[in-house]
């Protein structure tokens, strides 16, 4: 069965530094989508970026890119330049090969220190 | 603009009362789901849709119904079978075609039971 773990409960950065939001997948599909979303206090989810399993190079979205290792079934976020605003919820996601069906992981509080 | 909406954005029930929660999509997207999220926890998928009238249910359907007569709305009802519906309520919409579809989220419900 498919899975995504985020081990980090809640993470701290400094403004203007880099951090990385650790995920790592379950999956014996060869074909899949993994996605990041951002969710602050407000509630709603928000998109931030999205790699595929046969995608050649990490994805980058503005400040945010996805470091996929694939042989270590990880697809870590890094956001650079840490910016107030970034401080939310961070769920990593996959859609379950062969449905169109999604899961999540537990998610990891960050907080941005001034 | 194109997006999900969803209606109310507060909602407060007595114990033993239906409350129907509403989900309209204009991205004209296949597919619509609700999650529930509880406080400091992800997401769970209660009802999933790929197609108008058609609907499969999630990992925690129980207390909960849906309806997909239109493609640009799917309704939620929380009937008075769930027996601990205050939550979070988030509805979802994704294309269908493609391997990785990018799930996209409404602004969100938040439901107390009274």
């Amino acid at each position: 069965a498919q899975k995504i773990t985020q081990t980090q409960p809640g993470m701290f950065v400094q403004e203007k530094e880099a951090v990385t939001l650790d995920c790592t997948y379950d999956t014996s599909d060869q074909s899949y989508g993994l996605f990041w979303y951002k969710q602050p206090s407000s509630g709603e989810m928000i998109f931030l970026i999205y790699q595929g399993s046969y995608d050649e190079q990490n994805a980058t979205e503005g400040r945010y890119s996805l470091n996929f290792q694939k042989a270590r079934k990880s697809a870590n976020l890094v956001i650079s330049a840490s910016q107030l605003g970034d401080s939310a919820m961070y769920f990593c996601a996959m859609r379950v090969p062969g449905t169109y069906k999604y899961i999540f992981g537990t998610g990891t509080r960050l907080k941005v220190l001034a | 603009d194109g997006g999900i909406t969803q209606s109310p954005k507060y909602l407060f029930r007595k114990e033993g009362q239906n409350v129907t929660l509403s989900c309209e999509q204009n991205l004209n997207h296949d597919a619509m789901y609700w999650y529930r999220q509880d406080p400091g926890q992800g997401l769970r998928l209660i009802y999933y849709s790929q197609i108008v009238n058609d609907f499969q249910k999630g990992d925690i359907a129980e207390g909960y119904s849906v309806s997909r007569e239109k493609k640009e709305s799917f309704p939620l009802t929380v009937t008075s079978a769930q027996k601990n519906p205050t939550a979070f309520y988030l509805c979802a919409s994704s294309i269908v075609t493609g391997l990785y579809g990018t799930q996209y989220f409404g602004p969100g419900t938040r439901l107390t039971v009274l």
